[in-house]
Formats: structure tokens, sequence, C-alpha cells
């Protein structure tokens, strides 16, 4: 069974640029979970999305944003990028449903020079 | 707020040398604590939840414990593949997000 994947899997852009991010879920999963992971921090909650709308979101901008699709596949978006934006972006999916374990892709690597 | 804390940061052990990695956790209301291995620039890869106090999982070298303020993974005889960086999370009821904490480096030595 495929696991969760992401792409691209490595990105570059300059300060100010803005940046998509895709997730496509493991078979069946329909909640897409985003969290972010700097350098020497844990990872970070960004946004929660579950049969196509946003449940939850973490303590960040709106420049931060996303979206899933009807196929349950998820785009994370950020505008106007900034230095600290750099880090590792996770996607995970899970099931729906109480104490469904969340599955993670390997990640994007995000550097904003 | 949720708060996950976990010790040591970095750990090194000869290959064989069992021990402990801690996390302690502050939340109101535990729906679940999850521990999952990450291997540099990869993806969290999942090991355990655990849901009440008293509760115990196992899995190859690992075993996973939980009481109300903390979790230990215990690990046995550990090889050098066993090295990674450990995390742990928890999630509330009510809140589909997980805590993370920052994680214990291992590091086993052959």
């Amino acid at each position: 069974e495929a696991g969760v994947t992401q792409s691209p899997t490595h990105l570059i852009k300059t300060r100010g640029q803005q940046v998509t991010l895709r997730c496509s879920p493991i078979s069946g999963h329909t909640s897409v979970y985003w969290y972010q992971q700097a350098l020497g921090l844990g990872l970070q909650f960004l946004l929660w999305y579950d049969e196509g709308e946003e449940r939850n979101r973490g303590n960040f901008p709106p420049r931060f944003s996303g979206r899933q699709f009807p196929n349950y596949s998820s785009e994370l978006n950020v505008n106007a990028l900034e230095l600290e934006d750099s880090a590792l972006y996770l996607c995970a999916s899970s099931l729906s449903g109480v104490t469904a374990t969340q599955y993670f892709g390997p990640g994007t690597r995000l550097t904003v020079l | 707020e949720d708060q996950v804390t976990q010790s040591p940061e970095a750990l090194r052990l000869q290959e064989g040398e069992s021990s402990s990695l801690n996390c302690s956790y502050t939340v109101s209301g535990l729906r679940g604590l999850f521990w999952y291995r990450q291997d540099p620039g990869k993806g969290p890869e999942f090991l355990f939840t655990l849901y009440s106090a008293g509760e115990e999982k196992e899995k190859e070298r690992l075993k996973a414990t939980l009481t109300k303020k903390e979790s230990f993974l215990h690990i046995t005889a550990p090889k050098p593949e066993d090295s990674a960086t450990y995390l742990c999370a928890v999630q509330h009821f009510g809140n589909e997000k997980l805590t993370f904490g920052t994680g214990t480096r291992l590091t086993i030595i052959p």
C-alpha cells in the first residue's frame, strides 16, 4: 500500500515569493494535516483538512493557507515568503474518527534565501 | 495549552546497552500519546499509540509505557539501525492536532 506522498522534494525560493506544496494521502484516508519542522524546533501544527473542509489551524499567519480537493489530496500555499519560513513541511493523513493515527509523508524541504 | 517535554535531548549508547527515553506531558483530557521515529531528512514513522495510564506496547526492541504524567520508550539491546530521533506527541479530546516534543536524538555505537 502506497504511503503519503509529497511534492516537490526540495524547493528554493527568495523572500517575497509564493510557493505551493502538494500532498497525496494514503488511499482511504480523508483527513490531511500539515506541520512545519524548522531546524532545532519540534513539529508545529499548521492546518487540518477533512472531507474538503478546513477544520483547524495552528498559530500561523494568514499567508499560510491551503485546500483539500475532492480526491482528498491537498495543497499548502505560503505567500510573501520570509527567511524564517525555511523548514521541512510535513503532510500527514489519517482515517476520520477518534484516535486515528496520523501517517507522515517524506516532507518538502523549503529554503528561503 | 498542551505541552510535551522530552529528555534527554541526545543519547549515545553502545550496541546492546539498554536505556529509556522520557516524555513528560501536560494535556487536558488525553486522547492519545504517540511515539514516532524520524530519520534525518525524512518524515516521522509511526511506532505506537497509548491511550490510558498503565498501557504498554512492544515492537521488536522497543517498549512504550504510559503513566498519567509521562511516557517512557524503553529500548532493549539496541542495534546501530535503531539510531534516529524519537518523537513523542499528544492529542487531546476535541482536537485532532498533535503537539510534539522536540525529540531525543539516539545514537547507537557499534
